[in-house]
């Protein structure tokens, strides 16, 4: 079935330092990509989207280039600030339905 | 806007007590999902809905129902809580399916079993 595999955190960065966090998925047909941000007691924001083959989604520093070649979307940033501090989410959207990686904690230390 | 409300924030019940978590939409949109969320393991949806009348289940249904009798509302009801609903839900609502349309969220609801 569809699935999303992204990295286990969490994961500890100190400021100004470069982020990858991988996200892998699995899909019939031709999903769209998401990253999802979650700060601490809140709801799930966008982050940002991909919805073909090589598009690249990118928002407030970070990116992340829909590979279907190696069925990957992984999320970048050149350089962390203390406030991006969260937890991120990879989701794939196939039909009706987002499918969730289980989420990767980040903390940024100054 | 206030997009995707939900009520309560947080709820403490007892094993065998019912409850509804209210989930409320002012975005027109078409489609609703409800979430869990435990530690480490991601979001389940639990059940969605495509639009006022129709739902269908999701991959954790169990001990759970829904309602979709307005576009704007999708309540979800516990009828005999039992300690594994202990979770954090997340009630979600997009436009419609597909074509990358992004899901809104709630702030969720923290709800403990005891």
């Amino acid at each position: 079935g569809d699935s999303v595999t992204q990295m286990e955190g969490p994961v500890t960065l100190s400021e100004e330092a470069f982020l990858t966090i991988n996200c892998t998925y699995t899909a019939t047909g031709y999903p769209s990509l998401f990253w999802y941000v979650q700060y601490p007691g809140e709801g799930l924001q966008l982050l940002l989207k991909a919805t073909k083959a090589d598009d690249k989604g990118s928002n407030k520093g970070f990116e992340a280039t829909y590979r279907k070649e190696t069925t990957s979307f992984h999320l970048e940033k050149g350089s962390v600030q203390v406030s991006d501090s969260a937890v991120y989410f990879c989701a794939l959207l196939t039909g009706n339905q987002f499918y969730f990686g289980t989420g990767t904690s980040l903390t940024v230390i100054p | 806007n206030a997009g995707v409300t939900q009520t309560p924030k947080f709820r403490i019940l007892k094993i065998g007590q019912s409850m509804t978590l209210q989930c409320t939409q002012d975005m027109n949109h078409n489609y609703m999902y409800w979430y869990r969320q435990d530690p480490g393991m991601g979001l389940k949806l639990i059940y969605y809905s495509v639009g006022a009348g129709i739902t269908d289940k999701g991959e954790v249904p169990n001990g759970y129902n829904v309602s979709r009798s307005t576009t704007e509302d999708f309540p979800l009801r516990l009828e005999l809580a039992a300690p594994s609903q202990t979770s954090v839900y997340f009630c979600a609502s997009s436009l419609k399916g597909g074509g990358g349309t992004e899901a809104f969220f709630g702030q969720g609801t923290r709800l403990t079993v005891v």
